[in-house]
């Protein structure tokens, strides 16, 4: 099945500091998102980018969708304690063989005040 | 209330022993789904289901069994649960799109 290879696993960082993950893919997503992870809570979807070369903005973090359609990545700026937590890609296909979301296996950020 | 409430938050049992956790919704959403996260192997599909009359095998159905009772309730078993099964279970709900997914707060089942 399709598999998303995110990186890095895991990241400690100083406040302040900015941050990037991305992810890849050997196939085609019509859809990338991202979603974080509090401790002790599900997912919450951060970014959700539609479009080839789509770059989307949501506060602090930005996101941006490959042109190959098979990778992208996000960037925390000015990272604060409350960044901490996993963050998760995900891809997705309309009407694709399961018309569901595929995870990577998440990118662990800590931050150390 | 959360849109998507999952019970129990933790539980403890042993080997063997037959477990539900049970999820519903109140987004009124069609699609429902029961992932498992493991440290380092982020979320995994479990069962989905896209309509109450509808249930499918994900990725790592072995082991676990699904029943969608109306459209808000969808409930996972661990018919003998083993200790690998130990895991943090979530629920989600969807439509049809990629950015409509809400997720439950987990249960993290512990077989001991």
């Amino acid at each position: 099945g399709q598999q998303l290879n995110q990186s890095p696993q895991s990241m400690f960082i100083q406040e302040g500091e900015d941050v990037s993950m991305n992810c890849t893919s050997s196939s085609i997503f019509n859809t990338w998102l991202w979603y974080k992870q509090d401790p002790g809570e599900g997912p919450v979807l951060l970014i959700a980018l539609y479009k080839a070369g789509e770059l989307t903005s949501n506060g602090r973090l930005t996101a941006q969708f490959g042109i190959t359609r098979k990778d992208s990545f996000l960037n925390i700026s000015a990272s604060i304690p409350s960044d901490v937590g996993i963050y998760f890609c995900a891809g997705f296909n309309y009407g694709g063989s399961q018309g569901n979301l595929i995870f990577g296996k998440g990118t662990k950020l800590s931050v150390k005040p | 209330d959360a849109d998507v409430t999952q019970t129990p938050r933790n539980r403890i049992t042993k080997t063997g022993k037959r477990i539900m956790l049970e999820c519903s919704q109140t987004k009124g959403h069609d699609r429902m789904y029961w992932y498992r996260q493991d440290p380092g192997l982020g979320l995994r599909l479990i069962y989905y289901s896209f309509d109450v009359k509808d249930i499918n095998k994900g990725e790592i159905s072995d082991g676990y069994s699904v029943s969608r009772q109306a459209q808000a309730k969808f409930s996972l078993s661990l018919e003998s649960a083993i200790p690998n099964q130990t895991a943090l279970y979530f629920c989600a709900t969807s439509d049809r799109g990629a950015n409509g997914y809400t997720f439950g707060s987990g249960t993290r089942l512990t077989v001991v």
